[in-house]
């Protein structure tokens, strides 16, 4: 069965300082999609940076940028100067078939002014 | 453009009713979805629609029905409700992307609904 894992249930930062959540995924596949959901106090679901498996370049999103590892299935989102816009649930995500994608447990995040 | 849609945000059940959750979405998407999210354990799929006509068990179908009425609309129903359906749940849609030979799944989200059963 495919699986995420996000080992970090919870996790703080200081404004302006950078973090990094971690995301590791099980999959026998070799063509699929990572991704990084945000969910803020609101609930309101938002997707903060995908992933091509095929692609070796990390993607970026102006402070955020993953650090893909295939070889060693990793996916870990780094949020560099830390806004407090930023206090949210993470969610990592993967993607192998069309219709489904498969959800990690999620890691909370705490920005402190 | 409203995006997704879900009505109500708020339900409170006693068990042993019945409900239906409420969704729709403006933008033309083929591909809906149903999530409940439970403390620690992310999202999990109860049922998914790949395009009009079709819906397909997730990973916890069971206590939940689902009708996808049109392309815009699909609503999920508990016949009988129960305590450990007490959830929030979230519809969402997405249309496939073509890159590298596999569609990218990009989920767009409604706001939610707090679904508690005494």
């Amino acid at each position: 069965a495919q699986t995420v894992t996000q080992s970090q249930p919870e996790m703080s930062v200081q404004e302006a300082e950078t973090v990094t959540l971690s995301c590791t995924y099980d999959t026998s596949e070799s063509n699929y999609y990572l991704f990084w959901y945000k969910q803020p106090p609101s609930r309101q679901m938002i997707l903060v940076i995908r992933q091509e498996a095929y692609k070796q370049q990390n993607a970026t999103e102006n402070r955020f940028s993953v650090n893909f590892q295939k070889a060693a299935k990793s996916f870990s989102l780094k949020i560099s100067d830390s806004q407090l816009g930023d206090t949210a649930m993470y969610f990592c995500a993967f993607q192998t078939s069309y219709d489904k994608v498969i959800f990690g447990p999620g890691t909370s995040l705490s920005v402190i002014p | 453009n409203a995006g997704v849609t879900q009505t109500p945000k708020f339900q409170v059940l006693k068990t042993g009713q019945s409900m239906t959750l409420q969704c729709a979405q403006d933008m033309n998407h083929n591909s809906m979805y149903w999530y409940r999210q439970d403390p620690g354990m992310g999202l999990r799929l109860i049922y998914y629609s790949a395009s009009e006509g079709t819906t397909d068990k997730g990973e916890v179908p069971n206590g939940y029905n689902v009708s996808r009425l049109n392309k815009r609309e699909f609503s999920l129903r508990l016949e009988s409700a129960a305590p450990s359906q007490t959830s929030v749940y979230f519809c969402a849609s997405s249309e496939a992307l073509l890159a590298g030979g596999l569609p990218s799944n990009e989920q767009f989200f409604g706001p939610g609904t707090r679904l508690t059963v005494l």
